[in-house]
């Protein structure tokens, strides 16, 4: 399977401040997900990022808080804007690598707190 | 949207006994089911898939079963040892691997000595 590189693997930021969180992949692939975990719940998909179009955001989770880029077929970065302590999670990036029908994998995923 | 449910949020077992994880499922177009295991501060990790053209996959000791007709598939894990205890996550979607997964709340399972 693929190495999925995601850094930084853990910061604490203040309140109002902005994290880019960065999800390095080995090999290319088309699509990569952007997935929030809070503490103690299961994984919900923030937006996939496909390269060379805008990203495509879930219910619930918008670009001016979540604005995500992806340069080229094996990077992205996600950014969290305005940083308050409902934020602090788990976040991860993952990919499939092969198209449509192979199976995603996960980063190390970023744990994120707010004071 | 999609919407995935799992059972039972815990779950405990005796060492050696089997253990299952029922998860229902609301769109008929999901064709791709995964089950992740996650360790305590560890990424979820791809434990067994299923797709929706196979009733039954089995690995090892980990099986999965899937009834297109009721839309709910399920985990299950025989001989069951310490190290299997985790957070078990079962996902659904419509366009394989490569597209969105939605996941079920997750399933705590403990395996006691």
């Amino acid at each position: 399977s693929a190495v999925i590189s995601q850094k930084p693997s853990r910061d604490i930021c203040q309140r109002g401040t902005s994290l880019t969180i960065q999800c390095q992949v080995d090999s290319q692939v088309t699509m990569m997900f952007w997935y929030r975990q809070q503490p103690g719940q299961s994984l919900t998909l923030i937006a996939t990022a496909n390269q060379g179009s805008e990203a495509t955001y879930e219910s619930g989770f918008v670009i001016d808080k979540f604005p995500i880029s992806r340069p080229n077929l094996t990077f992205s970065t996600l950014t969290v804007s305005n940083l308050s302590p409902e934020d602090s999670s788990i976040y991860l990036c993952s990919v499939g690598v092969g198209g449509g029908n192979q199976p995603q994998h996960f980063g190390d995923g970023t744990r994120l707190s707010i004071l | 949207g999609e919407n995935v449910e799992q059972h039972p949020s815990t779950l405990s077992v005796q060492e050696g006994d089997s253990a299952v994880i029922k998860c229902t499922y609301s769109d008929s177009a999901s064709n791709y089911f995964p089950w992740y295991k996650q360790e305590l501060g560890k990424r979820p990790q791809l434990i067994i898939d299923i797709r929706s053209n196979v009733g039954e996959k089995k690995d090892q000791r980990i099986a999965v079963t899937l009834n297109k007709t009721a839309k709910h598939f399920s985990l299950h894990i025989t001989e069951t040892q310490p190290e299997d205890s985790a957070v078990y996550f079962c996902a659904a979607s419509t366009g394989g691997g490569g597209n969105k997964l939605t996941f079920g709340t997750g399933t705590q399972l403990k395996v006691e000595l």
